[in-house]
């Protein structure tokens, strides 16, 4: 099982810019979550998908984050316009029902 | 409501010292307990969980047992090396609505 996919790994971009972050979750998995790491706040739940829906997305902080899930293979997390204090790491997770979450190796975002 | 608590730290120890963090849950019905790890640079891995009262989940040496009485799911480990030096993060999940709860970490560094 290749796990979690996410990419980019690293992204830096200005203040301002469009970032979009993706994520394969693990197949046969129903649930899909995206968190957001940093010094400060810890590992934040932003939103979170069930059968491709979104179920909760009291997490995101702003409306320049978006979150997607088209279909069962991918997810993407997008905001625009970025902004210094969004730099961090966006994780993806996925998981069986209401079970253990595997999580993927991160994105590492600085916004300049 | 349903939250984990976790001790802070970090936690310093020598190799082959013996380890315990401390965890301790609120949680309405019957959650699922797990311990996270997570080392430097990467997302967090699976290390262990226990789904009902009593159950023992272990790995790699590190053990924890669901103690409902107690309402604790501590980690523990009778010899670390350096490799275990890390973040690790206790969580709960909830058996209905797919609730996931981390605390807040406690890093372990072990030294030679």
């Amino acid at each position: 099982d290749a796990g979690v996919i996410q990419s980019p790994r690293h992204e830096v971009t200005e203040m301002g810019q469009e970032v979009t972050l993706r994520c394969k979750p693990i197949s046969g998995h129903d649930y899909l979550f995206w968190y957001r790491q940093t010094m400060m706040r810890g590992l934040e739940l932003l939103i979170y998908f069930n059968n491709n829906v979104p179920i909760d997305d009291s997490g995101m902080p702003e409306d320049r984050f978006s979150a997607k899930m088209p279909n069962a293979s991918f997810s993407t997390l997008k905001i625009q316009p970025s902004e210094p204090r969004d730099s961090a790491v966006y994780f993806c997770a996925s998981s069986l029902g209401p079970g253990a979450q595997y999580f993927g190796p991160g994105t590492r975002l600085l916004v300049l | 409501g349903n939250s984990v608590t976790q001790m802070e730290g970090p936690v310093t120890l020598s190799e082959e010292a013996f380890l315990t963090i401390n965890c301790t849950y609120t949680a309405t019905g019957y959650p699922s307990l797990f311990w996270y790890v997570q080392y430097p640079g990467e997302g967090l891995q699976l290390l262990l969980k226990a789904t009902k009262a009593d159950d023992k989940g272990s790995n790699k040496g590190f053990e924890a047992t669901y103690r409902k009485e107690t309402t604790s799911f501590h980690l523990e480990k009778g010899s670390v090396q350096v490799s275990d030096s890390a973040v690790y993060f206790c969580a709960l999940s909830t058996n209905t609505g797919n609730q996931f709860y981390f605390g807040t970490g406690t890093s372990l560094t072990v030294i030679p």
